[in-house]
């Protein structure tokens, strides 16, 4: 199956600064990269996904980068809000999604 | 429209003992997943239903079975509790291989 590495483990910044997590995956046939958000006891939700078709995304303040060749894609946050607070995992998909480890993103006020 | 419901929330089991994970979809989708989640690991795939009729096991299916008993309900047993699986279950919902919705989760404790 995919193995997907995802880091840092844990993520702390000042409010307003921005966050980067990146994720690495081995199968080079993987097409489709969801980022996921979890806040504490809750379910992941969806927050933004790429195809290998496309380089960057943007959704607000979110935005993914996707490098085929390196095999490898990145979430940027910019401007943190202490909402913003939660763990993040990347996901790649094979027959089935496989995630990463997830990523504590602490906001600090 | 509520989407993946998950069934029960919380549960406390004895060792040896056994339980259903209920997971119903309204969405239509074809696949389900259930998945387990356990501090620093992520989310790992216990089984899968990629359309109704069809299960296959994922990373981690020892001490589990499923049934996909119709297009909008897959259940997770556990035939014997063992301590290991304790964790946080989450069902989830897909169309295709993206887009994926997840249920509420359940908070299993087995002592």
């Amino acid at each position: 199956g995919e193995n997907v590495e995802q880091h840092p483990s844990t993520l702390s910044v000042q409010e307003g600064d921005s966050a980067v997590i990146k994720c690495t995956y081995s199968d080079s046939a993987s097409n489709y990269f969801p980022w996921y958000k979890q806040e504490l006891g809750k379910r992941p939700q969806l927050i933004i996904d790429i195809r290998s078709n496309v380089g960057e995304k943007k959704d607000q303040r979110i935005a993914v980068t996707l490098n085929k060749t390196a095999k490898h894609f990145s979430l940027h946050i910019t401007e943190t809000q202490p909402e913003d607070s939660a763990v993040y995992f990347c996901a790649v998909n094979d027959y089935k999604l496989s995630f990463g480890a997830g990523t504590t993103v602490t906001v600090r006020a | 429209n509520a989407g993946v419901t998950q069934t029960p929330k919380f549960q406390v089991l004895k060792t040896g003992q056994s339980m259903t994970l209920q997971c119903a979809q309204d969405m239509n989708h074809n696949s389900m997943y259930w998945y387990r989640q356990d501090p620093g690991m992520g989310l790992r795939l216990i089984y899968y239903s990629a359309s109704e009729g069809t299960t296959d096991k994922g990373e981690v299916p020892n001490g589990y079975n499923v049934s996909r008993l119709n297009k909008r309900e897959f259940s997770l047993r556990l035939e014997s509790a063992a301590p290991s699986q304790t964790s946080v279950y989450f069902c989830a919902s897909s169309r295709d291989r993206e887009g994926y919705t997840f249920g509420s989760g359940t908070r299993l404790t087995v002592v």
